[in-house]
């Protein structure tokens, strides 16, 4: 059963604690995305990684970062020096012209 | 400075009959677009895409259709079903690295 899973799909955390979402496919798709969905706003992009130990900044990745050491797996830590964290999270990977989304997880900081 | 815009946050249509859902970009360089659908709380869903070099893709009740002179898109759905019902978002891929959303329309198809 191939896919792309977010866990978990709610997560709460107190304000100035770092927090990581998990993201993992076995689509054995080269290219992964995280982006973030705030009501009213279109998915922007925070960073997105082309292969394995290689990733790139996003629009938007100042309080976030990344590691991709594994081809299947794409962490993303929200750290403390993220403003505005909670929102609804995406991760994506990349086949051919066309990206796949996972299921997403609702960050909310207290 | 947003390059893909979904200038109507929302719209009704009652079962049956057509939806139009419209995209503007800025970026001559974007020659891929996609659609995907998108229900609260999860993931956006693949709809359906075009190249540059189409003007038209179809795929069972939906169709999309580019002009490029006017860097402009629609999502054609005919006829609209309730399950339907979802926000719909545009992409464009110019660089092969990265997609550009649009904000998204929300559909609401009345039984």
């Amino acid at each position: 059963d191939g896919g792309i899973t977010q866990s978990p799909k709610y997560l709460f955390r107190k304000e100035g604690q770092n927090v990581t979402l998990s993201c993992e496919q076995n689509l054995n798709h080269d290219a992964m995305y995280w982006y973030r969905q705030d009501p009213g706003q279109g998915l922007r992009l925070i960073y997105y990684s082309q292969i394995v130990n290689d990733f790139q900044k996003g629009d938007i990745a100042e309080g976030y970062s990344v590691s991709r050491e594994k081809k299947e797996s794409f962490p993303l830590t929200v750290t403390s020096a993220q403003k505005n964290p909670t929102a609804f999270y995406l991760c994506a990977s990349k086949w051919a012209d066309t990206q796949y989304f996972g299921p997403g997880t609702r960050l909310t900081v207290l | 400075d947003q390059q893909v815009k979904q200038n109507s946050p929302s719209l009704s249509v009652q079962e049956g009959r057509i939806s139009i859902l419209n995209c503007d970009y800025t970026n001559s360089m974007f020659d891929y677009f996609l659609w995907y659908k998108k229900y609260p709380a999860e993931g956006p869903t693949f709809l359906i895409s075009i190249s540059s070099i189409k003007d038209k893709n179809e795929d069972g009740r939906f169709t999309v259709f580019l002009n490029k002179s006017a860097k402009h898109l629609s999502l054609h759905i005919v006829p609209s079903q309730p399950g339907d019902s979802a926000v719909y978002f545009c992409a464009a891929d110019g660089t092969g690295n990265q997609f550009y959303f649009g904000t998204g329309t929300s559909l609401t198809v009345i039984p």
